[in-house]
């Protein structure tokens, strides 16, 4: 089973807000990623890290940022939340060194819903 | 670019077998993968192809060929336990790994 989690699971907060999803992995893992799902959708990889003091923006543009701090954690923040930032935000890891089919773990996701 | 196409539904009983298939256009990448997600649950691996050709694992087995920028996931005995979306994602040549993902196909399994 993975260790790896993320807090809230859910959360409803008012536009303008500044929140922060917190991801936390005890794997050891240095490669980190938060990907953002909306319902019968794909994930869209928003951010990633190959280790501590790395991070890069992904595939979709985001107003959110990440850092990567310590191995172990790897915490989203958005400054000023807007209701077009509702979806569910899913933190996953995998394995270090792993240069072909490493397998990423996820986390059970944060639903966020901004009113 | 890069591109996955899977089909967004599918229904099958259970008992049975059911492929579900995936194309993909890409740039370049090193091997594909196959998740499962349960509704409102986080995705979990189910197999990863680098290489042509058929890998078996139990009731799951995916196939890919490279020249032809397709896979699919093969799902033998079906149970109700298996509906579920099964995502097909590539994975890119880049040093973290990336992953692209289809939209997923939604399989009901039906008694």
């Amino acid at each position: 089973e993975a260790d790896i989690y993320q807090t809230p699971r859910y959360l409803v907060i008012g536009t303008g807000k500044k929140i922060t999803l917190e991801c936390s992995q005890t794997m050891g893992h240095d490669k980190m990623y938060w990907y953002q799902q909306d319902p019968g959708m794909e994930l869209h990889l928003i951010h990633y890290s190959y280790g501590v003091n790395s991070t890069e923006k992904g595939d979709l543009s985001s107003e959110s940022t990440v850092s990567r701090i310590r191995t172990e954690h790897f915490p989203l923040t958005l400054e000023s939340a807007r209701p077009s930032h509702t979806s569910q935000y899913l933190c996953a890891s995998s394995e270090s060194g792993a240069l072909t089919g490493g397998e990423q773990f996820f986390g059970p996701g944060t639903r966020l819903t901004v009113l | 670019g890069q591109n996955i196409d899977q089909p967004t539904e599918m229904t099958a009983t259970e008992g049975a077998i059911v492929q579900i298939n995936c194309t993909y256009q890409t740039s370049g990448f090193n091997g594909l993968f196959w998740y499962q997600q349960h509704a409102g649950e986080a995705p979990t691996f189910l197999s990863y192809n680098v290489l042509d050709g058929l890998e078996e694992k139990g009731r799951f087995s995916s196939f890919l060929s490279r020249s032809k920028g397709y896979s699919y996931l093969l799902l033998k005995e079906l149970q109700m336990k298996d509906s579920a979306s099964y995502l097909c994602a590539g994975e890119r040549q880049t040093g973290a790994n990336n992953l692209f993902f289809g939209t997923g196909t939604r399989l009901t399994v039906i008694p």
